[in-house]
Parts: structure tokens; C-alpha cells; sequence
């Protein structure tokens, strides 16, 4: 069985830009979370999609936002980048109900 | 406040020795989930092991075994039998409630761990 897949890896943006990231689960997973690691703040949650429906959201600005299709593939998007933006995104997957969370292999996001 | 503390930043041990690396946690819910990933150079999170607030057992996974004291707040994993590939970073997280609709897991700051020949 397939991985979660991200794409793309690597992205370099300039400041202002915006930019689209895409996450395709693990066949059968129905959710998809998304993080932003950084060195300074960690790992920190950003939104979790089931049913193309967002479930729950973390502390980040508006600027971040994203959404699910019907094939539970996700998308997420930063609009008006800014520097602090570089970052490791990453995308899980998990069966609804189950506690196993499936990470892909990120998308490094660089700033300048 | 911080909810899961990793309060070592880097470990070494000796190929085939065990380790213990520690994490605690913090919450009022009786009902909570814990978890280990493991994150090699290349960036994707392992999922290694997990453990239930209610589960009477400790959690083990191969080499992998989690030392769970609840009272204590504390979700040690223990990795017998150290191999150079186990070289990482590794994050403990906890996600309350464990089931329902809500699955943001809370990580670490994560322990850097190093296996030397």
C-alpha cells in the first residue's frame, strides 16, 4: 500500500507570494492533519480535514488555509508569504476512529 | 503551558545498548493518547508506538517499548538493542481525547538521538 504522498519536496517562494501544497493519503484514510515544523516553534498543528470538512484548526493566521476533495486528497494554501513561513509542512493520514497517524515526507518550504 | 516536555536535546548510546529517552505530559483529561515518531534527516515522521490513557499494559512494538507511568505523568520510550539506523530525532505527542473528532496531536521539542559503532 501506498505512503502518504506530498508534493512538491522543495519550494522556493519570494516574499508576498503564495503557495499551494498537496497531500494524497494513504488509500482508505478519510483524514488528513497538517503541521509546520520550524526549528524555533516545533511541530505545531495546523488543520485537520474529514469528509471535506474542516474538523479543527490551529493557532495560525488566516494567511494559512486549506481544504480536502472528494477523494480526501488535501490541499493547503499560504497566501502573502512571509519569511517566518519557511518551514517543514507536513501532511497525515489516519483512518476516522483509529489513533495511528501516517506521516508523508513533507514539503520543505523555503522563504526569501 | 507546555503540555509534553522532552527535557533532553540530545542522547548518544553504544550500538546494542538500550535507551531511555524521557517524556512527560500534562493534562486534566482522563483520556488521552500518546504517541512516538521518529524523524530521521530526511524528514518524514515514523510512527513507532502508542499508548492509551486506560491501557493496563505497557505498549511494546519490537524493539520499541513504552514505559508509562501514569501517576507520573511520564511515556518513556525504551529502545533495546540500539542500531546505527536508529540514529534520529524522536518526538513524543499526545492527542486528548484519544478518539473522537478531534486527533491534533502535540508534540515535543524531540531528543536527538545518536548511535555510535
Amino acid at each position: 500500500k501506498a505512503g502518504v504522498t506530498q508534493t512538491p519536496r522543495y519550494l522556493i517562494k519570494t516574499r508576498g507570494q503564495q503557495v499551494t501544497l498537496s497531500c494524497s493519503p494513504i488509500s482508505g484514510h478519510r483524514s488528513v492533519s497538517w503541521y509546520q515544523q520550524t526549528p524555533g516553534q516545533g511541530l505545531q498543528f495546523l488543520f485537520e480535514y474529514f469528509s471535506e470538512t474542516q474538523r479543527n484548526k490551529g493557532n495560525f493566521p488566516g494567511r494559512f488555509s486549506g481544504r480536502q476533495f472528494s477523494n480526501s486528497r488535501s490541499e493547503m494554501n499560504v497566501s502573502t508569504l512571509e519569511l517566518g513561513d519557511s518551514a517543514l509542512y507536513l501532511c497525515a493520514s489516519s483512518l476516522w476512529g483509529v489513533n495511528e497517524q501516517f506521516f508523508g515526507p513533507g514539503t520543505r518550504l523555503t522563504v526569501l | 503551558a507546555q503540555k509534553i516536555t522532552q527535557t533532553q536535546p540530545g542522547m548518544f548510546v553504544q550500538e546494542k545498548e538500550a535507551v531511555t529517552l524521557d517524556c512527560t505530559y500534562d493534562t486534566s483529561d482522563q483520556s488521552y493518547g500518546l504517541f512516538w515518531y521518529k524523524q530521521p534527516s530526511s524528514g518524514e515522521m515514523i510512527f513507532l508506538i502508542y499508548q492509551g490513557s486506560y491501557d493496563e499494559q505497557n505498549a511494546t512494538e519490537g524493539r520499541y517499548s513504552l514505559n508509562f507511568q501514569k501517576a507520573r505523568k511520564s511515556a518513556n520510550l525504551v529502545i533495546s538493542a540500539s542500531q546505527l539506523g536508529d540514529s534520529a530525532m524522536y518526538f513524543c505527542a499526545m492527542r486528548e481525547p484519544p478518539g473522537g473528532s478531534a486527533r491534533q496531536l502535540t508534540f515535543g521539542s524531540g531528543t536527538q538521538l545518536t548511535v555510535l559503532p
